[in-house]
């Protein structure tokens, strides 16, 4: 059983382009993220929610809109996308607790040309 | 805000040489640190974690780190590399923020291991 699942794996799209990622995990976690990875591997936050409520927002653009239908699901809408929004971003989760770790899905691959 | 850094982006280590891999923190509390490793076109997956019930760590596949105070850091070990080893490797702390916490990783180490 896949604790944390994204999909798509991969999506190649064009740029001004409306994408969504959808991620599910279940572990019964409170909390959910999306980390975004760029093409030096550098991994960065982007939101966090904790039981269906948006808790972090890095400074990202509004054109990236979380959504939260449930504690297990945490989705992923980007608009007009741009050539600088390829990268790889990666769903997570973990148990409101300092000590605990996150359990991270496969990633999903972005690629707007 | 928390941080940490890990020195030297890539690493390469024969076959059943040492792996020292290193990760230095900036926090003023104690800290909750992690180490992860991601192969290739895979996600992040846990090999140990520091949570202050003893210094030195021992994970998966081999791997263990020491927490060291006094240095500020979270080096990772392990004795005898295999080439199923190469990969990248993340430390990361988590830090307290707005009501949840969140984890700031470092910038990673690619390790290649050599035959």
């Amino acid at each position: 059983d896949t604790a944390v699942s994204q999909t798509p794996k991969y999506l190649v799209t064009q740029m001004g382009n409306d994408k969504s990622i959808k991620c599910e995990q279940n572990l019964g976690h409170d909390t959910m993220y999306w980390y975004k990875q760029d093409s030096k591997k550098f991994l960065k936050i982007m939101f966090s929610y904790n039981n269906k409520e948006l808790i972090i927002n890095e400074t990202v653009p509004n054109r990236f809109s979380p959504k939260s239908p449930d504690k297990a699901h945490l989705n992923l809408h980007i608009n007009s996308l741009e050539l600088g929004d390829s990268a790889v971003y990666f769903c997570a989760s973990s148990q409101l607790d300092q000590n605990t770790e996150a359990f991270f899905g496969q990633g999903t691959r972005l690629t707007v040309v | 805000a928390q941080s940490v850094t890990q020195l030297g982006s890539h690493v390469s280590v024969s076959e059943g040489a040492l792996v020292l891999l290193r990760c230095n923190y900036s926090s003023s509390v104690p800290p909750y640190l992690f180490w992860y490793v991601q192969y290739p076109n895979q996600g992040l997956q846990l090999l140990l974690k520091y949570t202050s019930a003893a210094t030195l760590v021992k994970g998966i596949n081999g791997f263990e780190a020491e927490f060291k105070k006094s240095e500020t850091s979270f080096h990772l070990t392990k004795p005898s590399a295999h080439m199923s080893d190469a990969a990248e490797y993340f430390c990361a702390v988590s830090e307290w923020t707005s009501g949840t916490y969140k984890y700031i990783f470092g910038t990673g180490t690619r390790l290649k291991v050599l035959a």
